[in-house]
């Protein structure tokens, strides 16, 4: 079974200020997707970005980009500028091709002034 | 994006009761759902999928005669707690894949939150 692993339950960043969330995953398959979803304080669940496992290429969305080391299964979420409205509950999380989503354990993100 | 709402966004009610939450996918059809709970400060766990025209599948530890849950059309899924009882108290969420976006891309409900007195 795939596995997700978010080590960092909390994280604080200043207003402005770059800010790294950490996620480690398990699998023995060659093709898959990675996502964050950040889930603010109302618990909407919003896809902020995906990264599909056979593109080398690192994924970009305005000021969110992500870090994929395939062989070491790592995948780390960058916020730049962070902005007040990026506090929230950032979950990593793995899908196989047509499976279902295996989320991470989540990562607290407090942007402060 | 596509829109998924569920109903009720709160439901309170008397331990031994029974509680229906419907999720519907409002501009797409899904034959498939998903079902989540989430406790406080815990991540997303996977109850169960919902299969349209077919039983639901059920993750292992998951009660499946306790969460009952129905596909009646490609558009609703309701997962009924039975005989709830305060330990069932949670944030339940669906969520639906587009199958014609690109890698059938998962939209979630707005959750449901459930007390059991």
């Amino acid at each position: 079974a795939q596995t997700v692993t978010q080590s960092q339950p909390e994280m604080s960043v200043q207003e402005a200020e770059t800010v790294t969330l950490s996620c480690t995953y398990d699998t023995s398959e060659s093709d898959y997707y990675l996502f964050w979803y950040k889930q603010p304080p109302s618990r909407q669940m919003i896809l902020v970005i995906r990264q599909e496992a056979y593109k080398q290429q690192n994924a970009t969305e305005n000021r969110f980009s992500v870090n994929f080391q395939k062989a070491a299964k790592s995948f780390s979420l960058k916020i730049s500028d962070s902005q007040l409205g990026d506090a929230a509950m950032y979950f990593c999380a793995y899908r196989s091709l047509y499976g279902k989503l295996t989320f991470g354990t989540g990562t607290r993100l407090q942007v402060t002034l | 994006g596509a829109v998924v709402s569920q109903h009720p966004s709160r439901v309170i009610c008397k331990s031994g009761t029974s509680v229906k939450i419907e999720c519907r996918s409002l501009d797409f059809q899904a034959t498939t759902m998903f079902w989540y709970r989430q406790f406080p400060k815990q991540s997303l766990m996977l109850m169960a999928t919902s299969n349209e025209g077919s039983k639901a599948t059920y993750e292992q530890g998951v009660e499946k005669d306790k969460f009952l849950i129905n596909h009646a059309s490609l558009t609703l899924s309701t997962l009924t707690v039975t005989s709830a009882h305060p330990e069932d108290s949670s944030f339940y969420i669906c969520s639906a894949p587009m199958t014609r976006s690109r890698d059938n891309e998962q939209f979630f409900g707005p959750g449901t939150r459930l007390t059991v007195l």
